[in-house]
């Protein structure tokens, strides 16, 4: 079976662009998380969603970060506009309930 | 609120070295307690896990013990490879409550195993 998918892998923009991350989550699951990881704060939960409706975002860094979830299959993570700081790895997770999350490969972006 | 303290990296052995990396954690409750390793260039993969105190977690020859009263997990292999190069990242989860759901990790221990 196919894991979580990430796409793009890599993302190079300038500051001000609107960039977009998506995540195909493992068939099944019900819970999404998105993640990011930076050398300076590590591994951080942004938000997660439960049966496609957000549940937690207060790991979200501000107004400028939106998330998605239009259908059991389908995540986004929207961050307009960018700005250098943003550049980070995004990792996408899934997992059934009271099951173990299963990490995507992750997308690394770089904000110019 | 939870957190998870592990030793800074990097780490370098030699091959067929042996590996502590540790790991110590704040929780209320009684926390189940995982060990993730991130390949480069890949995302985690859970390595072991605990879910009660005196509980070992193993795989692939690496073993962490549940320890409560140190509130610790350390991390173990007794005989490294250069294969098991890689970032190992100690975390929890609540076992009950609200946020039962959400991992806290620890900021990552990167090995190197040199031949």
């Amino acid at each position: 079976d196919a894991g979580v998918i990430q796409s793009p892998r890599h993302e190079v923009t300038e500051m001000g662009q609107e960039v977009t991350l998506r995540c195909k989550p493992i068939s099944g699951h019900d819970y999404l998380f998105w993640y990011r990881q930076t050398m300076m704060r590590g591994l951080e939960l942004l938000i997660y969603f439960n049966n496609n409706v957000p549940i937690d975002d207060s790991g979200m860094p501000e107004d400028r970060f939106s998330a998605k979830m239009p259908n059991a299959s389908f995540s986004t993570l929207k961050i307009q506009p960018s700005e250098p700081r943003d550049s980070a790895v995004y990792f996408c997770a899934s997992r059934l309930q009271g099951g173990e999350q299963f990490f995507g490969p992750g997308t690394r972006l770089t904000v110019l | 609120g939870d957190s998870v303290t592990q030793m800074e990296g990097p780490v370098t052995l030699s091959e067929e070295a042996f590996l502590t990396i540790n790991c110590t954690y704040t929780a209320t409750g009684y926390p189940s307690l995982f060990w993730y390793v991130q390949y480069p260039g890949e995302g985690l993969q859970l390595l072991l896990k605990a879910t009660k105190a005196d509980d070992k977690g193993s795989n692939k020859g690496f073993e962490a013990t549940y320890r409560k009263e140190t509130t610790s997990f350390h991390l173990e292999k007794g005989s490294v490879q250069v294969s098991d190069s890689a970032v190992y990242f100690c975390a929890l989860r609540r076992g009950s409550g609200g946020s039962n759901y959400k991992l806290t990790f620890g900021k990552g221990t990167l090995l190197t195993v040199n031949p």
